[in-house]
């Protein structure tokens, strides 16, 4: 069974404050991670597409990093705003056909 | 157009009905897949369906009965339900096939309630 986590679960942050999650995953085998954006009463949202070793990936105040080797993903968004306030998610996409295997997701609150 | 719109938006039903979920998009996407998710679980993917193939099923019960009408369009045929059935059923799409680096498409999904 493919285990894909994210860190943490929820978290709190006021406005104009900058924050990070994280996004594990197994590191053989891989051949892309996806980060998704999903607002209450909305369609997730694809931020970034990663596949690459080092990749930085960036999209307004937001931005992402990734090491396949340890099997980690980085997002960070800078000046966070009431807008921000969303579940983040992962997912893994394998060699072997583990299709989209999504993170629990991280639930971000912007407080103005 | 960038949508992908499901119907209906909230499904209530009985362990002895049928019932179906439809999806739609028209950018030109050959791929679509239908995720069930719980609350405060990830979307767990269901079944893929490639070049209007079914190429992934995820060992899902036969209750759940997807169909690819045309590259257009996927449904999903409900009958004799459960209530831990009970959950949002996501609906994407993504250009190429999967296991490619092409990111989905979502719709808002089904609010399905078995009673």
């Amino acid at each position: 069974i493919l285990n894909v986590e994210q860190s943490p679960q929820s978290l709190h942050v006021q406005e104009g404050d900058s924050t990070n999650f994280t996004c594990s995953f197994p590191s053989s085998n891989f051949y892309a991670l996806h980060w998704y954006r999903w607002e209450t009463a909305k369609s997730p949202e694809a931020l970034f597409v990663m596949t690459l070793n080092g990749d930085e990936k960036k999209k307004g105040r937001i931005s992402a990093t990734l090491n396949t080797k340890e099997g980690y993903s980085y997002l960070y968004i800078k000046g966070s705003q009431p807008e921000d306030s969303a579940t983040y998610l992962c997912a893994f996409i394998g060699n072997y056909g583990q299709n989209f295997v999504f993170g629990p997701g991280t639930r971000l609150s912007v407080l103005p | 157009d960038t949508e992908v719109t499901q119907t209906p938006k909230h499904l209530v039903m009985g362990m002895t009905n049928k019932k179906s979920l439809k999806c739609e998009q028209h950018m030109g996407h050959r791929a679509m897949y239908w995720y069930k998710q719980k609350a405060k679980k990830p979307p767990e993917l269901m079944f893929v369906y490639s070049y209007e193939k079914l190429s992934i099923n995820e060992s899902v019960p036969s209750r759940f009965s997807p169909e690819c009408p045309n590259s257009s369009l996927l449904n999903l045929h409900l009958h004799a339900l459960q209530p831990e059935d009970s959950a949002l059923y996501l609906c994407a799409s993504s250009q190429g096939q999967p296991t490619t680096n092409e990111k989905l498409f979502f719709g808002s999904g089904t609010q399905l309630s078995v009673l």
